[in-house]
């Protein structure tokens, strides 16, 4: 049980394009959704907190209107890199945050998206 | 604000032989303490977690980890390492007051010879 999904698990583009990632939780529903950035040999940064129907919330330094995050549903949260740089490039995870079941206070994390952007 | 250490950047250790990973912890409250492995290119999978009661907390793999409070510590073992227990561990405290966010430590990664 708890498993988190993130889709693509790759992806290379050009600068000035947009990419979305997606992550879902497969088996509970989450009320919470978090982003994480990881740069190699690093730990993990988190970047916004998603909560299911409200505006993400976004950490220092983080910018909001380049890392669009939504949370419209209990099971999907999307993050979309906007107008990507080659200094976005970097390994990015989610993690979800179960409504019940004995999961409410523990992170599940997804496999991670590697972003090339060249 | 939370805040996490993981002392050893790398360890190498011998297949067959035990392992113990540090973890050093600041927060002003109970935290709930978690440790996780990632393998090259893979996300977090839990390993363990401690929110409350037996100090002494059992996860998957054969690890086992000991909260200790007087010193703000979440130790990881594991009696005898395989080798594909050569991964990168995180450590990372949460708290409900804190949103539930996690603070990780900087990670410890372990290589095993065999």
């Amino acid at each position: 049980g708890a498993v988190v999904s993130q889709h693509p698990s790759w992806v290379i583009c050009k600068s000035g394009t947009s990419v979305k990632i997606e992550c879902r939780s497969l088996d509970f529903q989450a009320t919470t959704m978090f982003w994480y950035r990881q740069f190699p040999k690093q730990s993990l940064m988190l970047m916004a907190t998603s909560n299911e129907g409200s505006k993400a919330t976004y950490e220092q330094g983080v910018e909001k209107d380049k890392f669009l995050i939504n949370h419209a549903s209990l099971t999907l949260s999307t993050l979309t890199v906007t107008s990507a740089h080659p200094e976005d490039s970097s390994f990015y995870i989610c993690s979800a945050r179960g409504l019940a079941g004995g999961a409410t206070d523990t992170q599940y994390f997804g496999p991670g998206t590697r972003l090339t952007v060249l | 604000a939370q805040s996490v250490t993981q002392p050893d950047i790398h360890i190498t250790v011998s297949e067959g032989a035990s392992l113990e990973l540090r973890c050093n912890y600041s927060y002003g409250a109970t935290p709930y303490l978690f440790w996780y492995v990632q393998s090259p290119g893979q996300g977090l999978q839990l390993l363990l977690k401690y929110f409350s009661g037996d100090t002494l907390v059992q996860g998957i793999k054969g690890f086992e980890a000991e909260f200790k409070r007087s010193q703000s510590s979440f130790n990881l073992r594991k009696p005898s390492v395989h080798w594909s227990d050569a991964a990168e561990y995180f450590c990372a405290v949460g708290a409900r007051a804190a949103g539930n966010k996690l603070t990780f430590g900087g990670g410890t990664r372990v290589l095993v010879k065999p």
